[in-house]
């Protein structure tokens, strides 16, 4: 059971607006940031989204990030084939004195 | 450019040990937090360790502690992992991974390494 709860699953077609939730504590989220990562199969997970809503360099600005008490959510616009991936949450927890998890979610473009 | 090349896995018995090795090149590997990261086959990402930018600072996953330890050489410019008491589940593909800060909120992994495997099996 992770520390980070998120959806399994998650889809939508091409163009739309997905979001992907990630709830936390306020050990966690409630108080540090929140880090989104994409795993593509085959590939290494790639950071998406830094402290919240930052994209790192080479993002698209079609993947926001948001974050609200003890709640985060990735939000995908523009929805593409080549956005089925893994999507993981992520954020230091004060209380474990650890980097937690969520147990990610598969996004299925149909 | 960034390069993280993990080393040192492979199939152990339980109870065993390894040695995990990332070299890494492309950046000031003295100015970065650093952590490894693992994924058991069919899961999902969990965090193992990660060590401040000095060394001064290591944390583990309540999964490792005791048994594994991390530290870093500046010098050779390589992060390690020693593994101790291996159990079946951790059986898993080890990434390495550089982190955004030198110390603080560690978990902004930035750059990952391809990963090396290391099987846990009698």
């Amino acid at each position: 059971q992770s520390v980070l709860t998120q959806p399994p699953s998650a889809s939508g077609t091409p163009g739309q607006r997905v979001t992907i939730s990630c709830s936390g504590s306020s050990s966690n989220i409630g108080t540090t940031f929140v880090y989104w990562y994409q795993h593509l199969p085959g590939t290494v997970p790639k950071l998406l989204i830094n402290r919240n809503d930052q994209r790192p360099s080479g993002v698209p600005d079609r993947f926001s990030g948001s974050k609200s008490g003890t709640s985060a959510s990735l939000a995908i616009s523009g929805l593409r084939s080549e956005d089925e991936a893994d999507y993981y949450c992520a954020a230091w927890d004060d209380s474990l004195s650890g980097v937690v998890f969520g147990g990610g979610t598969r996004l299925t473009v149909l | 450019e960034v390069q993280l090349l993990e080393s040192g896995g492979g199939l152990v018995q339980p109870g065993g040990s390894l040695r995990l090795s990332c070299a890494a090149s492309g950046f000031t590997f003295s100015s970065y937090a650093m952590g490894w990261v693992r994924q058991a086959p069919g899961q999902g990402l969990e965090w193992v360790s990660v060590i401040s930018r000095s060394g001064g600072n290591t944390y583990y996953a309540d999964s490792v502690k005791g048994r594994f330890t991390i530290s870093r050489d500046s010098s050779k410019n390589t992060l390690y992992l020693q593994m101790n008491s291996l159990r079946v589940e951790d059986t898993a593909l080890y990434y390495c991974a550089k982190d955004l800060v030198a110390s603080g909120y560690y978990g902004a992994f930035d750059y990952w390494g391809q990963g090396t495997l290391v099987t846990v099996s009698s």
